[in-house]
């Protein structure tokens, strides 16, 4: 199963509400993971299950869809939220998106 | 709290064996669902999941990387190491050990604690 993550890079402001979509090359229900990787740092899991989200994460940020659709949303983008984010297939192939880059704008 | 740190060479020759080891702590890896893996960032291929070991050592491999890799783990010193034959430069990355995580629905596929990982260079 590959996994592709559109934009590739976006452009943003503090304030803005954004919305981030993986497709999956064939249908994996809801075995969906988002993560957030900040410069230099490791990924943080930020949801699993297409839509629930992790503990300790800020209710800003949302996933949604099933099959092959996917999407991260957030609103109301923060300082912190700046950073490259990453789909994952929760199948014992694990595969991760390429990422999409929220830039400032 | 828990915490994952690697360990290991940030240099290794071509052909050589890569050996990190992973020390971890706020959990034990004696106990169902727990599992322990490496995930790899390279400029090539982005993050890659290399392989896990669980609580009762049952082991899961990337496919395609699965005749150079082999894991072990050693709950009593809270270790978990990963060896990785005939390195490339290819192979040049950042080696993240990772706790998997686990739900009413999932066990083993999502990642809820990282490692700050490790840069590992591989050239002659």
């Amino acid at each position: 199963i590959q996994l592709t993550q559109s934009p590739s890079s976006l452009s943003a402001s503090v304030g803005d509400s954004v919305t981030l979509t993986c497709r999956a090359s064939q249908g994996i229900s809801t075995y969906l993971a988002w993560y957030q990787q900040r410069p230099g740092k490791a990924p943080k899991l930020l949801i699993y299950g297409a839509s629930t989200l992790q503990s300790g994460v800020p209710s800003r940020f949302s996933g949604s869809g099933s099959g092959t659709d996917f999407t991260l949303s957030i609103s109301s983008l923060q300082p912190e939220d700046f950073a490259t984010y990453y789909c994952q297939v929760l199948n014992s192939y694990r595969t991760f998106g390429p990422g999409t880059k929220v830039e400032v704008k | 709290q828990i915490t994952l740190k690697e360990s290991g060479p940030t240099v290794v020759k071509p052909t050589e064996t890569l050996t990190l080891t992973c020390t971890f702590s706020g959990f034990s890896l004696n106990t169902s669902p727990e599992g322990v893996g490496w995930i790899r960032q390279t400029p090539g291929k982005a993050l890659e999941w290399l392989v896990l070991i669980y609580w009762d050592d049952d082991k899961r491999y990337s496919s395609s990387l699965r005749s150079r890799l082999n894991i072990t783990k050693d709950t009593s010193k809270k270790q978990v190491v990963l060896s990785m034959t005939n390195m490339d430069p290819a192979d040049t990355g950042t080696y993240f050990c990772v706790r998997s995580g686990w739900s009413e629905t999932l066990t083993g596929y999502f990642f809820d604690h990282w490692g700050q990982g490790t840069l590992v260079t591989v050239s002659s």
